[in-house]
């Protein structure tokens, strides 16, 4: 299986100010065909999870533009260039380039 | 609007069995893979198994620590999915998210949750 890991595990954050996560898979996800099926996902406190960026860097309909993500093979980067309250939550990591899916263990990202 | 509703979840006890349900709307179902998802209470998420649209087979993939024991089907005259979860365990005990999920051709995202239903599983 592929492993993902996610780091920090932690992330505080001042209001107005960039954060940064990485994740790192055990494996390259490139898959047969040529694309990379890396996902991010956000879950609010008490929430179900929400799709965020899909393919390494594609924002999902009605994701704010301060959400980006990047990378490329093993490595990956979800960047938030100004951190608002209402980005208060765990971020994950996920792979869908081989199964079983895989997740990361999650950033959690709270304010300062 | 797209909306995903899972139900069935609930007290069980080890060794017994349940389905859950997901019904969808607001888009036609019958073109979407599905993707069940747990998430133990306070840990992280765990992905648990994916069913193709009917264009691609409609075939099932499940993580080790269900397979044998869950089941994914999916009806799509109703527009639900089912997660038929036999011989529970304690470490089963979780709220399960359906998905609905683009095909590879879209870039596999599991664009939409549902709110999720608890199951918890104890003697």
């Amino acid at each position: 299986d592929i492993v993902m890991t996610q780091t920090p595990l932690s992330s505080p954050v001042t209001l107005g100010q960039p954060a940064s996560i990485s994740c790192r898979s055990s494996q390259s996800l490139v898959h047969s065909d040529g694309n990379t099926y890396l996902s991010w996902l956000q879950q609010r406190p008490g929430q179900p999870p929400r799709l965020l960026i899909y393919k390494i860097s594609n924002r999902f309909s009605g994701v704010p533009d301060r959400f980006s993500g990047s990378g490329a093979g093993t490595d990956f980067t979800l960047k938030i260039s100004r951190v608002e309250a209402e980005d208060v939550g765990v971020y994950y990591c996920m792979q869908a380039t081989q199964f079983p899916w895989t997740f990361g263990q999650g950033t959690k990202v709270e304010i300062k | 609007e797209v909306q995903l509703v899972e139900s069935g979840g609930g007290l069980v006890q080890p060794g017994r069995s349940l389905r859950l349900s997901c019904t969808a709307s607001g888009f036609t179902f019958g073109d979407y893979g599905m993707t069940w998802v747990r998430q133990a209470p306070g840990k992280g998420l765990e992905w648990v198994g994916f069913i193709r649209s009917k264009t691609y087979g409609g075939t099932t993939e499940y993580a080790a620590s269900v397979k044998g024991r869950f089941t994914i089907s999916r009806d799509d005259s109703k527009s639900i999915a089912y997660l038929q979860m036999n011989s529970l365990k304690t470490e089963d005990t979780a709220v399960y998210y359906c998905t609905r999920t683009a095909p590879r051709r879209d870039g596999y995202k599991s664009d939409y949750w549902g709110q999720g239903t608890l199951v918890t599983v104890s003697s």
